[in-house]
């Protein structure tokens, strides 16, 4: 597609049950991040994904939160046993290596919110 | 400990005039630096970006600047337009590594009609 695609835009769940998350990157972009922003603060890194290699996942806050990304595209962020704390727009995200920089394209989101 | 720091959470400017947003980071190891700005339910789009060989890069209405040795960068909007208004958030990475993108809190700007 033409840009970044999120899934679901908005997902509401009781506390305690588990959620995925899906972002669809651009096409051809070999790296791919998950970020959340909670209320009133920035954007907190989560985990990265670099073709081949091992996934950075020192973002991750607690192990109930886990990533993963099949065939080297589409990467499910899955959140178990939810707190009222996780609730936050979770922002997915790839990379194109553009000449002298990076060039990061953000979808929409996912707003989350545990109730 | 926030690495990447803006400081205002909100701004206002009169349209035309100057706006100016900035940013402060503690990392030495930052080497690249980009602005991005987010409306409302939707996700942050890349503005401008500035590399620390440079201590400006300009592009149109918008001007980044770099004071490494005060490890200080600054956005100018000039002249400021209604469709400005807008969360202006606040990266760094670093090069070789990594690569993440650190974020600041953001700021909130409005322009005044």
């Amino acid at each position: 597609g033409a840009g970044v695609s999120q899934s679901p835009s908005n997902k509401v769940t009781e506390k305690g049950k588990d959620v995925e998350l899906r972002c669809d990157p651009i096409s051809g972009h070999t790296a791919l991040y998950w970020y959340r922003q909670s209320l009133g603060q920035g954007l907190e890194f989560l985990i990265y994904f670099q073709g081949n290699s091992a996934p950075d996942k020192s973002g991750l806050p607690s192990d109930r939160f886990s990533a993963e990304r099949t065939g080297g595209s589409v990467s499910t962020l899955t959140i178990q046993r939810t707190q009222q704390e996780d609730s936050a727009v979770y922002l997915c995200a790839s990379r194109l290596q553009i000449q002298g920089g990076y060039g990061y394209t953000f979808g929409s989101g996912t707003r989350l919110t545990v109730v | 400990d926030q690495q990447v720091k803006q400081n205002s959470p909100s701004l206002s400017v009169q349209e035309g005039r100057i706006s100016i947003l900035n940013c402060d980071y503690t990392n030495s190891m930052f080497d690249y630096f980009l602005w991005y700005k987010k409306y409302p339910a939707e996700g942050p789009t890349f503005l401008i970006s500035i590399s620390s060989i440079k201590d400006k890069n300009e592009d149109g209405r918008f001007t980044v600047f770099l004071n490494k040795s005060a490890k200080h960068l600054s956005l100018h909007i000039v002249p400021s337009q209604p469709g400005d208004s807008a969360v202006y958030f606040c990266a760094a990475t670093a090069r070789f590594g990594n690569e993440k993108l650190t974020f600041g809190t953001g700021t909130r700007l409005t322009i005044i009609p």
